[in-house]
């Protein structure tokens, strides 16, 4: 069984559409993240949520939303869309402890976003 | 700013060769390192980490990776690879304290049977 669920697995949108990307995790984890990935960037971290409470936010651009409506449920929603918004958007947990060292992220399979 | 550099972007061997693909870091403090594969049109999935302790840890599939300090590198070996090694390594670094991990540019493995 999939234990991390991200849905649609693929998205086609129109420029300037609203589309929201759906995470669930059922690792019992209190820590969630989004990176996104494409041809032109390598993985880019864009936020973490930790207890449903964001933690980190490295997008600079508003039009990116992360919301977290239960503790294992992480949805991104982009609005405005624009074609270099194209690329994979990858949901991913941790179950995180106290101190430095960091736990093992566990990835979801992927939403491949097309923006037209 | 904390970067991740992995300088090679192929590696092309035969099956039953060894490998190494290299990772430096470019922080200086504390740093937890890890390492990932991606296979084609999947997610990624964890290898192996270091934040303390030993500088060799030992990861799954018979993966192993050093750190070194004096060197910034955290690279990732194995004796014997399989056809089914081939993917895309990622490097990543994160300090303590802090969420955000940064990826290496990722070093994609082709495996010759």
């Amino acid at each position: 069984d999939p234990k991390i669920i991200q849905k649609p697995k693929y998205l086609v949108a129109v420029t300037g559409s609203e589309k929201i990307l759906i995470c669930e995790q059922y690792l019992g984890h209190n820590a969630m993240y989004w990176y996104r990935q494409s041809a032109k960037k390598p993985l880019e971290f864009m936020f973490s949520y930790s207890y449903q409470k964001l933690m980190d936010n490295q997008t600079a651009s508003s039009r990116f939303q992360p919301q977290s409506s239960k503790k294992n449920h992480l949805d991104l929603q982009i609005t405005a869309l624009k074609p270099d918004d194209s690329a994979t958007y990858f949901c991913a947990s941790s179950q995180e402890g106290t101190g430095g060292a960091r736990a093992e992220q566990f990835f979801g399979p992927g939403t491949r976003l097309t923006v037209l | 700013t904390q970067t991740v550099s992995q300088s090679d972007a192929h590696v092309t061997v035969f099956e039953g060769d060894s490998v190494e693909l290299r990772c430096n870091y470019s922080y200086g403090g504390s740093i937890y390192l890890s390492w990932y594969i991606q296979h084609h049109g999947r997610g990624l999935q964890f290898l192996l980490k270091y934040y303390s302790g030993n500088p060799v840890v030992q990861g799954v599939n018979g993966f192993e990776a050093e750190f070194s300090k004096s060197d910034s590198s955290f690279h990732l070996r194995k004796a014997s690879v399989h056809w089914s090694d081939s993917a895309v390594y990622f490097c990543a670094a994160s300090r303590p304290g802090y969420q955000n991990f940064y990826f290496g540019k990722g070093t994609s493995l082709t495996v010759i049977p």
